[in-house]
């Protein structure tokens, strides 16, 4: 079965540099979740979209913003990176009103800032 | 608020024995809960999830979690360890039905498993 893919899955910038994370949910999924892990930290919440719609605002920095386009993939751009955006970039999707409910997790892009 | 609490933040036990991973979540009304597993280096994989269909919830490779009103808890099981049981375990809150909101985690359990 298809799975939310995740690109790159690795990413090194400098500081100061900008950055562009993609998101492509399973097919017929219709809402995105974009969460960030610090290194030895939990997964938290940055941002939501529901029919290229923002949904849900969590704790995205003003850097960052993010947008769902039509075909429902979602991208996350990052700029004037900072040391502390080191971190591993989830995104997630579901498809609202489904029985099952579950929000399903790319493998990730680990960006990496120097 | 909704929060979910992980008490231990390292578990370690012998392969073969039972796991007691312990979750307990704070919610003003009847949330969905989930463990997720994350391996070394990759992504989050849910094992299993609680919707107030039953208190008893199997998941995936043997995991099963009670959801006990009572003690607002929501331990993850399994009664025997496998050498590939070793990750980190996330017990998730989701204040609105898992799909439609955002997903709150706890700080995580890592589980070793030793020969």
């Amino acid at each position: 079965a298809a799975g939310v893919i995740q690109s790159p899955r690795h990413l090194i910038k400098e500081k100061r540099e900008t950055a562009t994370l993609k998101c492509y949910p399973i097919p017929r999924h219709d809402t995105v979740y974009w969460y960030q892990q610090g290194p030895g930290q939990d997964p938290q919440f940055l941002i939501s979209f529901y029919e290229k719609m923002q949904s849900d605002k969590g704790s995205i920095p003003d850097r960052f913003s993010a947008q769902q386009f039509s075909d429902y993939h979602s991208e996350l751009n990052m700029s004037s990176l900072e040391l502390g955006d080191s971190a591993l970039y989830f995104c997630a999707s579901t498809r609202q009103g489904s029985a099952k409910n579950i929000q399903y997790f790319g493998a990730g892009t680990r960006l990496s800032v120097l | 608020a909704q929060s979910v609490t992980q008490l231990d933040s390292h578990v370690s036990v012998s392969e073969g024995t039972p796991v007691l991973l312990r979750c307990n979540y704070s919610s003003s009304y009847s949330p969905s809960l989930f463990w997720y597993v994350q391996h070394p280096n990759k992504g989050l994989q849910l094992l299993l999830k609680y919707t107030s269909a039953a208190t008893l919830v199997k998941g995936i490779n043997g995991f099963e979690a009670e959801f006990k009103k009572s003690e607002t808890s929501f331990h993850l099981t399994k009664p025997s360890a496998h050498m590939s049981d070793a990750a980190e375990y996330f017990c998730v809150v989701s204040p609105s039905g898992g799909s439609q909101g955002n997903l709150i985690f706890g700080k995580g359990t890592k589980l070793s498993v030793k020969p």
